[in-house]
């Protein structure tokens, strides 16, 4: 079955420093690849898109990778915030019975940027 | 334009009775997804609309559960026999299937409790 794995355990980081995440996945060939905030009691909210011909992809301080030998894609964060702290999801969409854009997420990681 | 709504945002309810939740998607989005989201977890697929028509239901979702879209623009989701596993998080997103557009634009979500 599909399987999509994030950093179980919570990231921290001091501020001003890079924060990278891990998304690996298995059992899935996804057209695309997404990155989502998530603040405790909200819905998550869109950050970045990846398709599956693409290596990397950035915006402002935001950088997203995607390697679909390793099955794995790399989310950073480059000069971090506090106000950066949330929880991240990953979620891999196409190509699944039923199309429609769906998308399967990981269980997320929460990071922590520290002053 | 306000984003995706829902209500209500809490529901608490016990166990054996019927809830129904709905979703306001923005306006000009042909599509509509609900997920659920316990705690710890990414959000899991349960269902998505375009327009009127459902075109796809998670094989985990029990027959419990029904959505509708009746017109093409709100949805609701309806629980019936609640049992304490439903309890979770219930989002709703929507996106505009329209050209390599694929982000997906979440409400806040609705609290189920079922004691």
């Amino acid at each position: 079955s599909q399987k999509i794995e994030q950093n179980s355990e919570a990231l921290n980081i001091q501020e001003g420093k890079t924060a990278t995440l891990t998304c690996n996945y298995t059992n899935y060939s996804p057209a695309y690849l997404q990155w989502y905030r998530q603040d405790p009691g909200r819905g998550p909210v869109f950050l970045l898109l990846i398709r599956e011909n693409e290596k990397e992809k950035r915006k402002e301080r935001l950088k997203v990778t995607f390697d679909t030998t390793l099955k794995q894609s790399l989310f950073h964060i480059t000069a971090s915030q506090p106000a950066d702290s949330a929880t991240y999801l990953c979620a891999l969409g196409g190509r699944v019975t039923g199309g429609g854009n769906k998308l399967t997420f990981g269980t997320g990681t929460q990071l922590k940027v520290e002053l | 334009d306000t984003g995706v709504s829902q209500n209500p945002r809490h529901k608490i309810t016990k166990r054996g009775q019927n809830v129904t939740f709905r979703c306001d998607p923005i306006s000009e989005h042909n599509r509509l997804y609900w997920y659920r989201q316990t705690l710890g977890q990414g959000p899991e697929f349960l269902t998505y609309f375009q327009n009127e028509a459902q075109l796809e239901k998670s094989r985990l979702l029990s027959d419990r559960f029904s959505a509708e879209r009746p017109k093409g623009s709100f949805s609701t989701l309806e629980i019936q026999r609640t049992e304490q596993g439903d309890s979770a998080m219930y989002l709703c997103a929507s996106s505009l299937a329209q050209g390599l557009s694929y982000e997906q634009y979440f409400g806040p979500g609705t609290r189920l409790t079922v004691t």
